[in-house]
């Protein structure tokens, strides 16, 4: 059974860092892209970031790049997202998502989802 | 990239069915087959629905149905049960090898 677990979040004040971890279980981690999904409260879902199975193609939305960093260490099954320059609009619950496949040409779906993390940005 | 568009609201009565869009251009929807849509009930996690356009995972009910036409996704749920009343996602695939959600549909089982 594919289980994901995230930790991490809490609350962090606007141009600080946060640094986020989901560990993966139930399937061939290094096989699987993953991803990162937030959604604000009472919003939508909104995309962050992916990373491919081998952790050599990245991708990031337009409102994170820069600021956000997606790694993975393989070896212990677990996904990372370093969050610096926090912003108020960063503020959500933090999602990780596995995807189908190995993720060589960017993120198309997202099969099993963890029960979020919550980051509040504030001072 | 802009969210895909999704109606607000659909409404039904149980045993009916219920068709949910969500529209988008060339350079996702339109161009790709990788349209997925997401159930998400209160305070849960969102779990995958229907992944490349028409394609159910394991274990969900043959009710559910996706379809494509140009630039606009379709979700159908039929015979409308109590249990399918959430909200509902739609995404995509994008020509920059990113991804974009719908601004989501509150079903209600009336």
């Amino acid at each position: 059974e594919v289980h994901l677990l995230e930790s991490g979040g809490g609350l962090g004040q606007p141009g600080r860092s946060l640094r986020l971890s989901c560990v993966a279980s139930g399937f061939t981690f290094r096989t699987h892209a993953m991803s990162w999904v937030r959604q604000a409260p009472g919003k939508g879902l909104e995309w962050v970031s992916s990373i491919s199975g081998s952790g050599g193609s990245k991708y990031y939305a337009g409102s994170v790049k820069g600021r956000f960093t997606i790694s993975r260490d393989n070896s212990k099954s677990t996904l990372s997202l370093q969050m610096n320059s926090l912003r108020v609009e960063d503020t959500a619950v933090y999602y990780c998502a596995k995807e189908p496949d190995n993720g060589d040409y960017g993120p198309r779906s997202f099969d099993f989802w963890g029960q979020g993390t919550l980051v509040t940005v504030s001072s | 990239q802009s969210a895909l568009t999704q109606p607000a609201s659909v409404s039904g009565s149980p045993g009916q069915s219920i068709t949910i869009s969500c529209t988008g251009s060339s350079n996702d929807v339109g161009g790709y087959k990788y349209v997925s849509w997401y159930q998400q009930h209160p305070g849960k996690a969102p779990k995958l629905m229907i992944y490349e356009v028409n394609i159910r995972p394991s274990g969900v009910s043959d009710r559910f149905s996706g379809s494509k036409s140009g630039y606009t996704a379709s979700l159908t749920i039929s015979g409308l049960q109590a249990e399918d009343e959430a909200d509902y996602y739609c995404s995509s695939y994008t020509s920059t090898s990113t991804h974009v959600f719908g601004t989501g549909t509150k079903v209600t089982v009336l």
